[in-house]
């Protein structure tokens, strides 16, 4: 049973325009997500994370935003750039522990 | 500095075989993880070291999976014998519990081809 879902396997977006990525989770306690990207051929790298006291982060043109009520948190990529794309992971956490639950990926090809 | 490294990149073998996967964490990360990603299952955690010492090994799949940790510097991923489902790419990563952050590091991978 999956505890973190993100369930858009792909996405396609135009150069310049937003980019949504979304994740769902279903255990409520936890309280620290993440996002990391990965190329092809490269290991996952982080990219931005956000604590369940807050409801949003912003790192750039990055922004991480959790609704705990609907248990749902998304990214938000503006303006999207063809560099972009890459497959994007979310993950949930129990902060100050190891374990990160991972959802299985989105696809993100940013067109030019 | 130098990340995370695993070796080798790639990995064919014939099912029965037996396959061991290498991993160098970063210098003075304390923590370090072996990760599989398939397609229907995502990133999966398969075992957690620190300081050396296994703590969490529940991901792993069953007892053809072994990890060990002998020091700080080097880890190793067995698979004893080798089946055709073990085809995944296997990740490490290592992260340091001591600067306040847990973030995780990951390396490029290990792409495993079971034949």
């Amino acid at each position: 049973d999956q505890q973190v879902k993100q369930n858009s396997p792909s996405l396609s977006v135009q150069e310049g325009r937003i980019s949504i990525l979304n994740c769902d989770y279903t255990n409520s306690m936890f309280d620290y997500f993440l996002w990391y990207k990965k190329y092809p051929a490269e290991g996952p790298t982080f990219l931005i994370s956000i604590s369940s006291i807050k409801d949003k982060n912003e790192d750039g043109r990055f922004t991480v935003f959790l609704n705990k009520s609907a248990k749902h948190l998304s990214l938000h990529i503006v303006p999207s750039q063809p560099g972009d794309s890459a497959v994007y992971f979310c993950a949930a956490s129990f902060r100050g522990t190891y374990k990160y639950i991972f959802g299985t990926g989105t696809r993100l090809k940013v067109l030019a | 500095d130098a990340g995370v490294i695993q070796s080798p990149r790639h990995e064919v073998t014939e099912m029965g075989q037996e396959v061991t996967l290498r991993c160098k964490p970063i210098s003075g990360h304390n923590s370090l993880f072996w990760y599989r990603q398939t397609m229907m299952r995502g990133l999966e955690l398969l075992i957690y070291f620190n300081n050396n010492v296994p703590i969490d090994d529940s991901g792993m799949p069953e007892d053809r999976f072994s990890a060990k940790m002998p020091n700080a510097s080097f880890s190793t991923l067995k698979i004893q014998p080798s089946e055709p489902r073990d085809s995944a790419v296997y990740f490490c990563a290592s992260s340091s519990d001591r600067e306040g952050t847990d973030t995780q590091y990951f390396g490029p991978g290990t792409r495993l081809t079971v034949l």
